[in-house]
């Protein structure tokens, strides 16, 4: 199995200032056949189902607002947010699909400071 | 219109068995993959399982294998997780979520909580 290693497990930010969430595979998770990573980021806000932010590592689903932003590429991926703002006080997790299980990292905490 | 509701979760005694069930409106349903996935309370996200479009894949997740099912009636747009032998450790709120094209999961459900507890 894949093991997911998120970083750090809890954040608190300023508004404004930039946060960043990091995600470690235990093997790779690029696919030559399509020249992707199978990877993906979800926000979880309590109470509320995850979200899909990200597939493809860098993909941004419609509606996520362009302050998000993802990157990386075989076994180490990131997160970033360019400015925080009070909505995006949440869970963050990253899940790999490459293979099944299709395995999630053990989430992020993010707080504003 | 919320297209993933599921139902089916409760209070179970261990080892005793449950079906949750997640109904599909507004998409395709025959064409789209669908998982499950759990959360324990105050808890991460864990994997569960997940059927091929036309249900003729099935994998799980070591934790669940051999315990519990998952099926799918695209007549009724409906998915389905058969749970038994339920141990403690199953606690959690039970999401089902369509997987799009190997793109992730796009659109989850609310969830539904399992409670197994003498």
């Amino acid at each position: 199995d894949i093991v997911m290693t998120q970083s750090p497990d809890s954040q608190a930010v300023s508004l404004g200032e930039r946060a960043t969430i990091n995600c470690k595979s235990s093997q790779s998770v690029f696919s030559g056949t399509n020249n992707k990573n199978s990877l993906a980021w979800y926000q979880q806000k309590p109470g509320q189902p995850p979200k899909l932010l990200f597939y493809w590592a860098s993909t941004r689903e419609s509606g996520v607002p362009d302050r998000f932003s993802g990157s990386g590429s075989g076994t180490e991926f990131t997160l970033t947010i360019s400015s925080l703002q009070v909505e995006d006080v949440a869970v963050y997790y990253c899940q790999q699909y490459f293979s099944t299980p299709c395995t999630f990292g053990q989430g992020t905490k993010l707080e504003i400071k | 219109q919320v297209p993933l509701v599921e139902s089916g979760g409760g209070v179970v005694q261990p080892g005793r068995s449950l079906r949750l069930s997640c109904v599909a409106s507004g998409f395709a349903f025959s064409s789209y993959a669908m998982h499950w996935v759990r959360q324990a309370p105050g808890k991460g996200l864990e994997w569960v399982g997940v059927i091929w479009y036309d249900g003729s894949q099935k994998y799980y997740a070591d934790s669940v294998k051999g315990r519990f099912t998952i099926s799918r009636d695209d007549s009724k747009n409906t998915l389905y997780l058969q749970m038994n032998s339920l141990r403690s450790e199953d606690t959690a709120v039970y999401y089902c979520a369509r997987e799009r094209g190997g793109t992730g999961c796009d659109f989850w459900g609310q969830g539904t909580l399992v409670i197994v507890s003498s």
